[in-house]
């Protein structure tokens, strides 16, 4: 079993959308949470950061954390064909300097 | 500062020579980590610098690999002999410190990557 679970997809979505991405692990000692969106040969680039459990919104991003559940969602609302790509959802522990990523989830947003 | 470089963007060699990548991270971070991504997978942890010291390396990272951080600035990541199977993209990042994460947001800076085929 890997550590961090994500679908891969593909997901698509009309624009205008809300769109839900999820992930699931098994490690309880994980502390931080994030999302990284990466365009086709791009490297991956942090969307949202999120310490423990809890929510946080930036624009038309929310990330939210269930520790309990040890499960992580990203929403997007009003998804646009720009936020068509891979997200790839990580998290690391209390030493924070090992990121573990889950295989990433296509998103492809229609015009 | 123009972010994390890799260099070069791509390479293809034949099965057996040596491949040696670059990457310059950004100047202010003190951590570089290295990761493998093949397609359709996320990225995979190979090994991780503090200043010039490599903390942690994976069990991925075979004797054939060899990274390095002298003086704490850029880093090189070299393959020798090199087989099919290390054709992947490899990921350089950097990141700030422990202290500096806590308060500030704490995350990756990614390069383009360097991809790296082998024939």
């Amino acid at each position: 079993q890997k550590e961090v679970e994500q679908d891969p997809g593909p997901l698509s979505v009309p624009e205008g959308a809300i769109v839900s991405l999820n992930c699931t692990y098994s490690n309880s000692a994980f502390q931080y949470f994030m999302w990284y969106r990466q365009y086709s040969r791009k490297g991956p680039e942090l969307l949202m950061y999120t310490y423990s459990s809890g929510n946080k919104e930036d624009g038309r991003f929310t990330a939210q954390v269930d520790k309990s559940s040890k499960y992580i969602s990203l929403f997007i609302r009003d998804s646009q064909p720009s936020d068509s790509a891979t997200y790839l959802c990580a998290m690391s522990g209390t030493g924070g300097f090992k990121t573990i990523f889950g295989a990433g989830t296509r998103l492809f947003v229609k015009a | 500062d123009t972010g994390v470089s890799q260099n070069p963007r791509h390479k293809i060699t034949k099965r057996g020579q040596n491949v040696t990548f670059r990457c310059d991270p950004i100047s202010e971070h003190n951590r570089l980590y290295w990761y493998r991504q093949t397609l359709g997978q996320g990225p995979e942890f190979l090994t991780y610098f503090q200043n010039e010291a490599q903390l942690e390396k994976s069990r991925l990272l075979s004797d054939r690999f060899s990274a390095e951080r002298p003086k704490g600035s850029f880093s090189t990541l070299e393959i020798q002999r090199t087989e099919q199977g290390d054709s992947a993209m490899y990921l350089c990042a950097s990141s700030r410190g422990q202290k500096d994460r806590d308060r500030l947001n704490y995350g990756y800076t990614f390069g383009s990557g360097t991809r790296l085929t082998v024939v």
